[in-house]
């Protein structure tokens, strides 16, 4: 049974660059796209992007000129970096797989497994 | 860009069918998912590609998508289907959310 957790600051002053890992038990984080989503407080869910473990990515483009993500499949983890933090970037952050597919291969695929979640908070 | 959009909420008495749509131009062309969000919780995919249940999701829970709108049903709506649903689409190469929908059992 697959598990995702995230880990990371929970407190990111504005300015900085928000950095979370998602780390992957029961599975491997090869011929998947990961992903990670995140929920303002009170909000509803934002894609922020995804990566295959060959390196494709896809992000959101509104926060696309922010957003680096790297996937280490060695040690079954992914990460999210995002630049230039804001209160606006405030949010719980998810971390999931995509499962059932390839993205932009054949029938989509869609988000299966999902960590607990960890709220950032951008604030100094 | 692509949108989504969902009525914000839904209410059903206990026992009867509840039903949550999801309206997009042209979204029948598409493939729909939906995610139930109880509250503290992580997001849980309960229909994909429009139609299809993971294992472990009750088969009251089904899914349907042509024209402009997708729509998911739950028959014999139970307390515990209290939850925001979001419906999910792709556009190209980039994932959709719709803005959810909160579902009320009273």
């Amino acid at each position: 049974h697959v598990q995702l957790q995230e880990s990371g600051p929970g407190l990111v002053k504005p300015s900085e660059t928000l950095s979370l890992t998602c780390t992957v038990s029961g599975g491997s984080t090869t011929n998947f796209d990961w992903s990670w989503i995140r929920q303002p407080p009170g909000k509803g869910l934002e894609w922020i992007g995804y990566m295959y473990d060959s390196g494709r990515t896809s992000y959101n483009p509104s926060l696309k000129s922010r957003v680096t993500m790297s996937v280490d499949t060695s040690n079954d983890q992914f990460s999210l970096k995002l630049k230039y933090a804001t209160a606006a970037d405030t949010a719980v952050y998810y971390c999931a797989r995509l499962g059932g597919g390839i993205a932009g291969v054949g029938a989509p695929p869609y988000f299966d497994f999902w960590g607990q979640g960890t709220l950032v908070t951008v604030s100094s | 860009s692509y949108d989504l959009t969902q009525p914000p909420s839904v209410s059903v008495s206990p026992g009867q069918t509840a039903s949550i749509t999801c309206s997009g131009d042209k979204l029948g062309d598409r493939f729909v998912s939906w995610y139930h969000q109880r509250p503290g919780q992580s997001p849980v995919v309960v229909i994909y590609q429009d139609d299809k249940r993971p294992s472990g999701i009750p088969e009251r829970f089904s899914g349907s998508n042509s024209g402009n709108t997708a729509t998911l049903t739950i028959s014999g709506t139970q307390p515990l289907d209290e939850a925001d649903y979001y419906c999910q689409a792709w556009d190209n190469n980039y994932v959709i959310f719709g803005g959810g929908t909160k579902l009320t059992v009273l």
